[in-house]
């Protein structure tokens, strides 16, 4: 069974605090990782891919990546009202079936 | 990022009607598309994938006689709700992807049948 886990929370930080969100994967075979954003009612956007080992930055979001420990988190560091959504980790292995896994997503609040 | 176009965003209908969802990639060429249905306040859950110019593969669970599934070229697939019932209601997002790239998702579609 592919499995990908998150917490549902909500996870909730002040605003300018960082933020860490993470999940865990079942699939060894999984070789690529992605962080999707969903504000409610609207459909979900992409907003980090990583695919190696170590960390990837893009401006206030940092993914990182653990294949051994089978496990990808991202930050959001400085984090502002509007970051508050539901933030979903997918994951793909290479090549054959490439039907994306997702989380059922993490609820963050951001409060002033 | 590609963009993926889907059309209406929003549609009420009748019990018993059928409903017609449109996909649409604008700048790439889709290998895949996904249709995805989501509840209020539940997860994603994956309906059926397609690839151009083929059947399209069903979830479990989900009745390939009442979500018509059509993938007519590299840049265009539909979803038919036939006859739809209030049970239907829901939150309907495609997403299309090349092989081994991320996916990219449409705006989704709000369909409630009355």
């Amino acid at each position: 069974q592919k499995e990908v886990e998150q917490n549902s929370g909500p996870l909730s930080v002040p605003e300018g605090a960082i933020a860490s969100l993470n999940c865990t994967y079942s699939d060894r075979g999984s070789q690529s990782f992605f962080w999707y954003r969903q504000y409610s009612g609207k459909s979900p956007e992409l907003i980090m891919s990583i695919y190696s080992n170590g960390d990837k930055e893009d401006g206030r979001f940092t993914a990182q990546l653990n294949k051994a420990s089978q496990y990808v988190s991202l930050l959001i560091r400085d984090s502002q009202p509007s970051d508050s959504a539901t933030y979903l980790c997918a994951v793909k292995r290479a090549g054959g079936s490439y039907i994306p896994t997702f989380g059922r997503g993490t609820s963050l609040i951001v409060h002033p | 990022g590609a963009v993926v176009s889907q059309h209406p965003s929003r549609v009420i209908c009748k019990s018993g009607t059928s409903v017609k969802i449109e996909c649409r990639s604008l700048d790439f060429q889709a290998t895949t598309m996904f249709w995805y249905r989501q509840f209020p306040k539940q997860s994603l859950m994956l309906m059926a994938t397609s690839n151009e110019g083929s059947k399209a593969t069903y979830e479990q669970g989900v009745e390939k006689d009442k979500f018509l599934i059509n993938h007519a070229s590299l840049t265009l697939s539909t979803l038919t709700v036939t006859s739809a019932h209030p049970e239907d209601s829901s939150f309907y997002i495609c997403s299309a992807s090349l092989v081994n790239t991320e996916a990219f998702f449409g705006q989704g579609t709000r369909l409630t049948v009355v």
